[in-house]
């Protein structure tokens, strides 16, 4: 099976930087997605990592190491409607696109 | 583009019913995915399909069955619904299976069952 654990919940000011943290175990492991998903409504893309090292995109960037199973979406210059459950997703090599999701951090942007 | 839609947005069952969802996409996708979204469970996938014709179980299948008759569509069955099986569904489909082929969500169907 497929660990993947994150946080259950996080706070930030507006204007703050906050860094959501994802550990997994998998086997074939073939990269790593983060969704945005604002309260009744479907998720959507934010980035995806397969090799080592930060991808960076707008306020948003996303780590990866592969050796230690471990990711990390750090979003800048905090905004009100940053508030949403972040989700972090693995693939696996062997499963055709199959992607096995966390339980997701639910993110609360303070004014 | 209308993307990925789904057809009921909002359905309350008694238990014991049978319903079907309907998922479309108008992105030329071939591979197509159920999942389920419980409080607490993060996204679990129930069937999926990696083109016209084929379908396979994903980690929670029990009581759902899937169709895939045309490409374009992927079709989730109930065939008698439980309490259990209250719960937001999300279709989702992707171009390709496999690393880098991000999948596209649609709106979701939120599913009581009495």
């Amino acid at each position: 099976g497929q660990n993947i654990d994150q946080p259950t919940e996080m706070t930030a000011t507006e204007g703050a930087i906050v860094q959501i943290n994802c550990t997994y175990q998998t086997s074939g492991f073939n990269g790593l997605f983060w969704y945005q998903q604002h309260a009744g409504e479907a998720p959507t893309f934010l980035s995806y990592n397969v090799l080592d090292g930060l991808e960076e995109k707008g306020r948003f960037s996303s780590f990866l190491s592969r050796s230690k199973g471990y990711s990390y979406l750090l979003l800048k210059e905090l905004q009100m409607k940053d508030s949403a459950s972040y989700l972090c997703a693995v693939i696996r090599g062997s499963t055709l696109g199959r992607l096995y999701f966390g339980r997701g951090t639910q993110l609360t942007v303070w004014p | 583009n209308a993307g990925v839609t789904q057809t009921p947005k909002f359905r309350v069952l008694k238990t014991g019913q049978s319903m079907t969802l309907l998922c479309a996409q108008d992105m030329n996708h071939e591979y197509m995915y159920w999942y389920r979204q419980d409080p607490g469970m993060g996204l679990r996938l129930i069937h999926y399909s990696v083109g016209e014709g084929t379908t396979a179980k994903g980690e929670v299948p029990d009581g759902y069955n899937v169709s895939r008759l045309k490409k374009q569509n992927f079709l989730l069955g109930l065939e008698s619904a439980a309490p259990s099986q209250t719960s937001v569904y999300f279709c989702a489909s992707s171009y390709k299976g496999g690393f880098y082929n991000e999948q596209f969500f649609g709106p979701g169907t939120r599913l009581t069952v009495l």
